[in-house]
This record gives C-alpha cells, structure tokens and sequence, in this order.
C-alpha cells in the first residue's frame, strides 16, 4: 500500500513567519507534487520534482519554494508567510521518470491557516 | 478552453438510481484518464483508471471519448457511500503530470 504522509494535519502561524510543510513517500515514487485546494478553485500545482535535486514551477509558485534532497522526502516552504496562503495543502506522489502521468497519491493534507 | 472541466453539481440523486457526470479535456493527445473521489475534508483518492476506450470496476464504468474529447463516468445502483466528489483528471502538456477539475459533488439521498 502506498503511503504518504504529511507532518501535520492542521498548522496555525502567522503574517511573515516562515513555514516548513513535510512530506514523505514510501514507495521509491520519482515523482512528487504539492498542491494548493482551495474552495472553487479546486486542486492547483505549486510545484513538483521528478527526482532528487530537481523541482519544477507548477501554476502558482510565486510566494512558495521546495526543497528535495532525498528521494522519499519533499518540503514545501513558505517564505513569508501570509493571509492569502491560508489553505489546505496536499502532497502526492506518483512513480515514473520524467513526470509521465502515472496517478498519484496524496497524502492526507495540511490545513494552513495564517493569521 | 480550460484543460479540464466538469459540472460542480451537485448532483442530488435517490439511492439505487444510476448516474453519470462528464468531464471534457483540451490536450488531444492525451493518453491516460483517471476519476478520483474525494470525501468531505479528506485526500483524493483513485477511484478509476481510463487507458484506452474504457473501464468497468463493480457498479462502476468510466468512458473514454477521443473524438469528443470527453471521459464520463457512471455508476449504478447508487449507494448513500458513494456521496463525495469526483475529480476528473487529465494529463497536462508535455511531461508535467496530470491535472486536476475542479470535482463533481453527488449526494445520494435514502
């Protein structure tokens, strides 16, 4: 069974701090993925990484970074953080060289809420 | 046009009836489909795969229309477990994973 997991369920912080949002994949996935899902605007791509080292600019990377230096194991900073980042976050993975559209999994999420 | 879009719904339906929502893609070339299901405040999770002209799992079938440029999905003898959402998802350009609508929301009533 694949497993995803995310560091926390729900995180409060506030205006300016910088975050740290964890995700980790145990099954030897090449690619992984964070999204933003927000209230009718549905699932939107901030960034991904087909391996280790590498990551790509989704739809809406401005205001965000990652970092992937091992294989099972892809963070989602916020620099800054700030109001309109208030959101739900999901990681997912999927397996695959060169982000061939296998599917994905996600892991359970993050309820961000910047105050 | 929008890579991917589908009916928000919701799509109020008796338990045990039949129904079917669509979903329309933009990049011809795409190659492989997938439905997801999401429940209220939880993660996506794969419902279907959709490769070539279709797919049938149980009391659900997802269909595939090149021509059209459109995936349906139904699903029979509808139970009170199958309210949730349904993402329809497609590849997006080029080598960048897949692509997510915005979900159909089905509510099956007793």
């Amino acid at each position: 069974d694949v497993k995803v997991t995310q560091s926390s369920r729900y995180l409060v912080k506030r205006t300016g701090e910088k975050v740290f949002l964890e995700c980790v994949q145990d099954m030897d996935h090449e690619n992984m993925f964070w999204y933003r899902q927000d209230p009718g605007l549905g699932l939107r791509l901030i960034y991904f990484s087909y391996d280790v080292k590498m990551k790509e600019k989704g739809d809406i990377p401005e205001g965000y970074s990652v970092s992937r230096e091992k294989k099972e194991r892809f963070s989602l900073i916020l620099e800054s953080a700030s109001t309109n980042q208030t959101s739900m976050y999901l990681c997912a993975s999927s397996p695959g060289w060169g982000g061939i559209s296998y599917e994905q999994y996600f892991g359970p999420g993050t309820r961000l809420t910047v105050t | 046009r929008k890579e991917v879009e589908q009916d928000p719904g919701p799509f109020n339906v008796p338990e045990g009836a039949t129904v079917a929502f669509n979903c329309t893609y933009s990049n011809s070339a795409s190659q492989s489909f997938f439905w997801y299901r999401q429940d209220c405040r939880k993660e996506p999770k794969l419902l279907m795969s959709v490769y070539s002209s279709g797919n049938e799992d149980g009391r659900f079938t997802a269909q595939l229309n090149r021509a059209s440029q459109y995936i349906s999905l139904l699903i029979r003898d509808s139970k009170l477990s199958d309210s949730a959402t349904y993402l329809c998802v497609a590849p997006r350009g080029g080598a960048d994973g897949l692509t997510f609508g915005k979900g159909t929301h089905l509510i099956i009533q007793p």
